[in-house]
């Protein structure tokens, strides 16, 4: 399935790195979402972009920095992150927020491991 | 309370054995519910939609309990391919709530 892919699948980065995640998503959603998983917890929500536009930033420290260009593309950018920030980032689309029966789609992830 | 808490097993079945467990939310506005499935070091994928009291899909089976605020998902004749981890998931204020999952492992 190539509906969202995300790159790069593994990461390793020291703390004083800067990296970027890459999210690509070819169903024709108008809206990304980033969501981050730790081992054992809900996924947690970071940020929403409807139409290019950020919706939602859930209180996600500023070493985490979205960039979305255009509705089929959405970064993350990553600078100065701590041990703590090691797990797997997942990139997800979907057609319409404000619908209830808006479905999202996941991308197959980046696992992150912050050394 | 968290939004959305599930029991996360696991949930240990011989094959062809039924297994259902629950997902229990806090808002009582919420509007619609997912079932997602995770494979280990996979991405969630959607099981199934739940926008009014039930849907079926072949072997599984999801109920929606307003009046509890719990929503249940049943598997029958359970397959080795079933073994994985099931996320609920809520949808409140055109946001998702996830459940923590609950593991199931179907052995031959």
């Amino acid at each position: 399935e190539t509906g969202v892919t995300q790159t790069p699948r593994h990461l390793v980065m020291g703390m004083t790195n800067k990296k970027s995640l890459k999210c690509e998503q070819h169903l024709g959603h108008n809206a990304m979402y980033w969501y981050k998983q730790s081992a054992k917890k809900p996924l947690e929500l970071m940020f929403v972009y409807n139409f290019k536009e950020q919706t939602e930033n859930n209180s996600v420290p500023s070493r985490f920095s979205p960039e979305c260009p255009n509705s089929s593309h959405l970064f993350l950018h990553l600078h100065t992150l701590q041990p703590e920030d090691s797990a797997l980032y997942l990139c997800a689309s979907s057609q319409a927020p404000s619908l209830k029966t808006d479905t999202q789609y996941f991308g197959p992830g980046t696992r992150l491991t912050v050394l | 309370r968290k939004e959305v808490e599930q029991d996360p097993g696991p949930f240990n079945v011989p094959e062809g054995a039924t297994v259902a467990f629950n997902c229990t939310y806090s808002n009582s506005a919420s509007q619609s519910f997912f079932w997602y499935r995770q494979d280990c070091r996979k991405e969630p994928k959607l099981l199934m939609s739940v926008y009014s009291s039930g849907n079926e899909d072949g072997r599984f089976t999801a109920q929606l309990n307003r009046a509890s605020q719990y929503i249940s998902l049943l598997i029958r004749d359970s397959k080795l391919s079933d073994s994985a981890t099931y996320l609920c998931v809520v949808n409140n204020d055109y946001k998702l709530s996830f459940g923590a999952g609950t593991t199931v492992t179907v052995r031959a």
